[in-house]
């Protein structure tokens, strides 16, 4: 398995502008989950996903961010405007709730809002 | 509030030497505990999973430590070559099933 891939690796927006993350789970895995990290907050549980329905997004910075999840292959983030303060690498990782709660990180998004 | 605590200061170690770090948390009752490494420009990588009723965990040169009466975890890593400096971030199982809430790492570097 290619395990869980994540596009782009880098993104560079100029503030206002609208960002789209997106991340392909493990096939198989019916548990995603969108992260932030930064040095001064460390890695934040943004939104996660089970069997493609939003679970808890209480981690959710504010309106400007949203998550989606169509299918079991395919999930996207989105923030609409972009801030500086945005810049952050977004991870996403997958599990297979039933049997494992280990989860798989993808190589994340490196983003940096100018 | 619920809060995980690992060492932010580096751990220099010299290759060889037992490399220790500590995970303690406040107002969290976690079923399990897993600890991750994470390598400068990558994602975590799982390593070990303890759970409650679980005193100890290990897995090759690695030792993992679960007091849930002193809040905190252990982990531990013997013979440390320089391949084990990495960041290590403990996480433990939120309230709602298998969420994640992460530690903020403990940096870890093995002098040859």
């Amino acid at each position: 398995d290619a395990g869980v891939i994540q596009s782009p690796r880098h993104e560079v927006t100029e503030m206002g502008q609208e960002v789209t993350l997106r991340c392909k789970p493990i096939s198989g895995h019916n548990s995603l989950f969108w992260y932030r990290q930064t040095m001064m907050r460390g890695l934040e549980l943004l939104i996660y996903f089970n069997n493609n329905v939003p679970i808890d997004d209480s981690g959710m910075p504010e309106d400007r961010f949203s998550a989606k999840m169509p299918n079991a292959s395919f999930s996207t983030l989105k923030i609409q405007p972009s801030e500086p303060r945005d810049s952050a690498v977004y991870f996403c990782a997958s599990s297979f709730s039933q049997t494992q709660e280990t989860q798989y990180f993808g190589p994340g998004t490196r983003l940096l809002v100018l | 509030s619920q809060k995980i605590e690992q060492n932010s200061e580096a751990l220099n170690i010299q290759e060889g030497k037992t490399a220790t770090l500590t995970c303690n948390y406040t107002n969290y009752s976690p079923a399990y505990l897993q600890w991750y490494r994470q390598d400068p420009g990558r994602g975590p990588v799982f390593l070990l999973l303890i759970r409650e009723n679980e005193k100890e965990k290990r897995k090759e040169r690695l030792k993992v430590t679960f007091d849930t009466t002193l809040k905190q975890s252990l982990f531990h890593i013997t013979a440390s070559q320089p391949a084990d400096s990495a960041t290590y971030l403990c996480a433990l199982e939120g309230a709602a099933g298998n969420k994640l809430t992460f530690g903020g790492g403990t940096r870890v570097l093995v002098k040859p």
